[in-house]
């Protein structure tokens, strides 16, 4: 079962970036990484994707290493509303999302 | 925030009894997908439809459960017999088109099995 890994847990102090790590070691070169975050008791909100270059919008930027085993997500000052469980996962890009995601890490802003 | 409508968004069910769980996709979207979520676990992958097909099922359980999107009124997604194992949040996404393109997530809907 191919796997995405994630810190269960990690705390950011407001207005300071949060970098949150994921690992996809067995990822093939046609699969893309997602992030997605889940606020308590809402759907998953989508963040960003990108498949080798790194890739920056409003929300984030994602860094994906250079042999793709690994990304890191980050926002770059974050706020107290960016609580939440931040997903990684990565997407079959044959024609359709189809999303395997990893257990998430939920992310604490600090005041 | 804009997304997909799901109901109901609980849902209680007695064990061998059925679920009917529905998702309207966003407006002008034909693409809609299901994912499973149990406690303390991420989201799963269950199928993915369009308009009167089934293009991947491959997450989903084979036995009891059944999806469909028909050509007018959302998609269902129907547990037979229920068992408590099925207690999880359900949650559907659209797309407008199918490569890469961002899903959009409904609420969920919590089912509870008794």
């Amino acid at each position: 079962d191919a796997k995405t890994t994630q810190p269960p847990s990690m705390d950011c102090a407001e207005g300071r970036a949060a970098n949150l790590p994921c690992n996809h070691s067995t990822i093939s070169g046609n699969e893309y990484v997602y992030w997605y975050r889940q606020i308590h008791s809402q759907g998953p909100q989508y963040i960003i994707h990108g498949l080798k270059n790194n890739e920056t919008n409003e929300m984030a930027s994602l860094i994906i290493t250079e042999d793709r085993k690994s990304s890191t997500l980050i926002l770059p000052h974050a706020t107290l509303r960016d609580t939440a469980v931040y997903y990684c996962g990565r997407s079959y890009s044959g024609g359709y999302q189809k999303v395997t995601f990893g257990t998430g890490t939920k992310l604490q802003v600090i005041p | 925030n804009a997304g997909a409508m799901q109901n109901p968004r609980h849902l209680v069910r007695r064990r061998g009894q059925e679920a009917r769980l529905r998702c309207s996709p966003m407006k002008g979207h034909s693409h809609v997908y299901w994912y499973r979520q149990l406690p303390e676990e991420g989201l799963k992958f269950m199928v993915y439809l369009q308009k009167e097909n089934i293009i991947d099922e491959s997450g989903m359980p084979k036995e009891r459960f059944s999806a469909e999107f028909p050509k007018e009124g959302p998609s269902i997604l129907r547990i037979q017999q229920v068992v408590r194992g099925d207690s999880a949040a359900y949650f559907c996404a659209s797309s407008l088109r199918t490569e890469q393109e961002t899903q959009y997530f409904g609420p969920g809907t919590r089912l509870l099995v008794l």
